[in-house]
C-alpha cells in the first residue's frame, strides 16, 4: 500500500503570486488534511477534506483554499502569497473523518517565497 | 479549546540514557492524544496514540507514554536512548468533533550523545 505522496517537495515563490500543492491519499483513505509548520514550530491545522467538501477550517485567511477530488486526492492552493507563508506544507490523510484512527502524514512541500 | 505544552525545546541525553520528553494539554473534552516523530526533511510518524482505555500506551522503537488525567500530562519516555532516536518530537491534542484536528505543541528536540 502507498503511502501519502506531495508535490512538489520544494518551492520558490515570488511574494503576491500563487501556488498549486498536490496531495495523493493513502489508499482507502478518504478524508484529507492540511497543516502549516513554519520554521521551529509544531504544524497548524489550515482545512479538511471530506467526501469532497470542506470539514472543518483553522485560522488562515480564505486565500488560502482547496480541493479534492473523487480519487481522494487533494489540492491546496495559496493566492497572494505573502514572507510569511514560507513554511513546510504536510498533508495527511486517514480513513474517516476521526483522530482515533490516525492520520497519515506525507513528508511534504517546503514552499519559500522570496 | 484544545492545546498543548511541550516543557524543554531541546532535550540532551547519553545514548543508553532514560528519554523523558514531557507534554501537558488542555482539552474542555477527554481527549485524545498523540506522539510523533519528525526527522530531518521529513513528515510526521505517529508513535503512539492514546483514545481510551489503558493509559499506558505502548508505541514502536520502544517509546511509551502513560495518561494522568489527573496531572493533565501525557509524557513520552523511553528506558534506554539509542543514536536513531535523534530527532524532533511533537505531542498533540485532538478535539474529537468535526475535523478531529491535531492541536500540535512547539516541538522537543532530542539529542543523544554517543
Amino acid at each position: 500500500e502507498t503511502g501519502v505522496t506531495q508535490s512538489p517537495t520544494h518551492l520558490i515563490k515570488t511574494r503576491g503570486q500563487q501556488v498549486t500543492l498536490r496531495c495523493s491519499s493513502q489508499s482507502g483513505h478518504n478524508t484529507v488534511s492540511w497543516y502549516q509548520q513554519a520554521l521551529g514550530q509544531g504544524p497548524q491545522f489550515i482545512f479538511q477534506y471530506y467526501r469532497e467538501e470542506e470539514n472543518g477550517r483553522g485560522n488562515f485567511p480564505p486565500r488560502f483554499s482547496g480541493l479534492q477530488f473523487p480519487n481522494y486526492s487533494s489540492e491546496l492552493n495559496v493566492n497572494a502569497l505573502e514572507l510569511d507563508d514560507s513554511a513546510l506544507y504536510l498533508c495527511a490523510s486517514s480513513v474517516i473523518r476521526d483522530s482515533r484512527y490516525g492520520y497519515t502524514f506525507g513528508s511534504g512541500t517546503r514552499l519559500t517565497v522570496v | 479549546a484544545q492545546s498543548v505544552t511541550q516543557l524543554g525545546s531541546h532535550v540532551s541525553v547519553s545514548e543508553g540514557a532514560l528519554v523523558l520528553l514531557r507534554c501537558n494539554y488542555s482539552s474542555s473534552v477527554p481527549p485524545y492524544l498523540f506522539w510523533y516523530v519528525q526527522y530531518p526533511n521529513q513528515g510526521l510518524q505517529l508513535l503512539l496514540k492514546y483514545t481510551t482505555g489503558a493509559t499506558l500506551v505502548k508505541g514502536i522503537n520502544g517509546f511509551e507514554a502513560e495518561f494522568k488525567k489527573s496531572e493533565t500530562s501525557f509524557h513520552l519516555t523511553k528506558p534506554s536512548a539509542h543514536m536513531s532516536d535523534a530527532a524532533e518530537y511533537f505531542c498533540a491534542v485532538s478535539d474529537q468533533a468535526g475535523a478531529n484536528n491535531l492541536f500540535f505543541g512547539t516541538g522537543t528536540r532530542l539529542t543523544v550523545i554517543p
